[in-house]
């Protein structure tokens, strides 16, 4: 159960897009296309951006998406604003039934 | 409305014991997988224990195993975690969060409860 790899922090201006890319193993993000990624505000509770590797829930910006290629799974946001500023985590489900998170990106919007 | 309320957070000693629990409302908690998924200060999320509807599927961290139980009672529409031989390390803020009923994601969470462990 070891967490799933992020950068610590990325940045961009507004407009700019960004990713973030989430590093697991076969066990958990190369093995089950059940990727979420989540944004969470200081303070606050996580809220889910996509789910499923690619799925947007209704009332998510579609300036979010996602992919997965192999082992590595990646959160792109298009369209840079400042409100994005914000942590983000992706979360796997995992072999023996666990879930696994990364271990969070801070996204700056300079 | 739709929400999940964590309680019974606190300061407990090392070696102590506290029983969290959430409040269900506003849909039909007995159909739902329910989690806790925990977050230290300053760091980033964990998930600690998983719950079927019927609570016949229970699965624990490895860090928390044998010391913290994951239960919940339909009736009451409640989730709890038992937790026990509490350490330094488990001090972090306690959500609630509940499992889309057919899709792999959480899309319910609490506001958290915070667990200080210390002396």
């Amino acid at each position: 159960q070891s967490a799933l790899t992020q950068p610590a922090s990325v940045s961009g201006s507004p407009g700019q897009s960004i990713t973030i890319s989430c590093t697991g193993s076969s066990s958990d993000v190369g093995g089950y296309n059940r990727v979420s990624w989540y944004q969470q505000y200081p303070g606050k509770a996580p809220k889910v951006m996509i789910y499923e590797v690619t799925n947007r829930p209704s009332g998510v910006s579609y300036r979010f998406s996602g992919s997965k290629s192999g082992n590595t799974a990646s959160l792109t946001i298009s369209g840079l604003q400042a409100e994005d500023e914000a942590d983000y985590y992706c979360c796997s489900y995992a072999s023996s039934s666990t879930w696994v998170f990364g271990g969070g990106t801070k996204l700056t919007v300079l | 409305e739709v929400q999940l309320v964590e309680s019974g957070g606190g300061l407990v000693k090392p070696g102590g014991s506290l029983r969290l629990s959430c409040a269900a409302s506003g849909f039909t908690f007995s159909t739902y997988s329910m989690y806790w998924v925990r977050q230290a200060p300053g760091k980033g999320l964990e998930w600690v224990s998983s719950l079927s509807p019927n609570s016949d599927y229970i699965f624990h961290a490895d860090s928390v195993k044998g010391r913290f139980t994951i239960s919940r009672d339909n009736a009451k529409s409640s989730l709890y975690l038992q937790m026990n031989s509490l350490r330094s390390e488990d001090t972090a803020v306690y959500y609630c969060a509940r499992k889309s009923q057919f899709d792999w994601y959480f899309d319910l969470w609490g506001r958290g409860t915070l667990v200080t462990v210390s002396s």
